[in-house]
């Protein structure tokens, strides 16, 4: 089924480990996004890729690393994780005829 | 930049009844507005768009209504059904990045 896949689904981490948190979409999209939610809370940009090679920064960007070698993905990097980054993660890839999400990973650190 | 505000965190309506949950932006430049509806555990799912050089826009018991005036949005769901019960946001995008709102949890009464 074409859409966007993320995974893992569920992560715990302790402080100070590093991840990848995996995203790839098979619709031939441009432009890739990361949020997170928090609880009670919409979701807040993270960084953003209008296209392979170029990634951008968003609102939340502090400890979060990304890159874009092709189009199909958009992994985003923990390097060193802090229990304020306990959130849920959103990936979405756009066209001009709308954003499409994944369904999410759920990260805790302790 | 952009912000985005909702008028009220939370809803609650009777089955049946029409359902209206509002919204406000903050820049004009803004050119694209998205309602999305999130279930528990779920990423968000599109609901219905509308674009800066419209007014309204209709889909299958909702509508969306913009006001660039002052800056306001809306959803109306018509008919509201236990289906229905979730948090609903809207999202402006601007330059490339879309901002969300904090959410209105819709609670449908038998």
């Amino acid at each position: 089924n074409a859409g966007v896949t993320q995974t893992p689904k569920f992560q715990v981490l302790k402080t100070g480990q590093s991840m990848t948190l995996q995203c790839a979409q098979d619709m031939n999209h441009e432009y890739m996004s990361w949020y997170r939610q928090d609880p009670g809370m919409g979701l807040r940009l993270i960084h953003y890729s209008v296209g392979a090679g170029i990634t951008d920064q968003g609102e939340v960007p502090n400890g979060y690393n990304v890159s874009r070698s092709t189009t199909e993905d958009f992994p985003l990097r923990l390097l060193s994780a802090a229990p304020s980054q306990t959130s849920v993660y959103f990936c979405a890839s756009s066209s001009s005829l709308g954003y499409t999400f994944g369904s999410g990973t759920r990260l805790t650190v302790v | 930049g952009e912000s985005v505000g909702l008028h009220l965190p939370t809803l609650s309506v009777q089955e049946g009844d029409n359902s209206i949950i509002n919204c406000a932006y903050s820049n004009s430049a803004s050119d694209y507005f998205i309602w999305y509806k999130q279930e528990s555990g779920k990423g968000p799912q599109f609901i219905i768009d509308i674009r800066s050089n419209m007014d309204k826009r209709q889909g299958q018991r909702v509508t969306v209504l913009l006001n660039k005036t002052v800056k306001h949005l809306s959803l109306q769901i018509a008919a509201t059904q236990p289906g229905d019960s979730a948090v609903y946001f809207c999202a402006v995008h601007l330059t490339q990045k879309l901002v969300f709102g904090q959410g209105t949890r819709l609670t449908i009464n038998p």
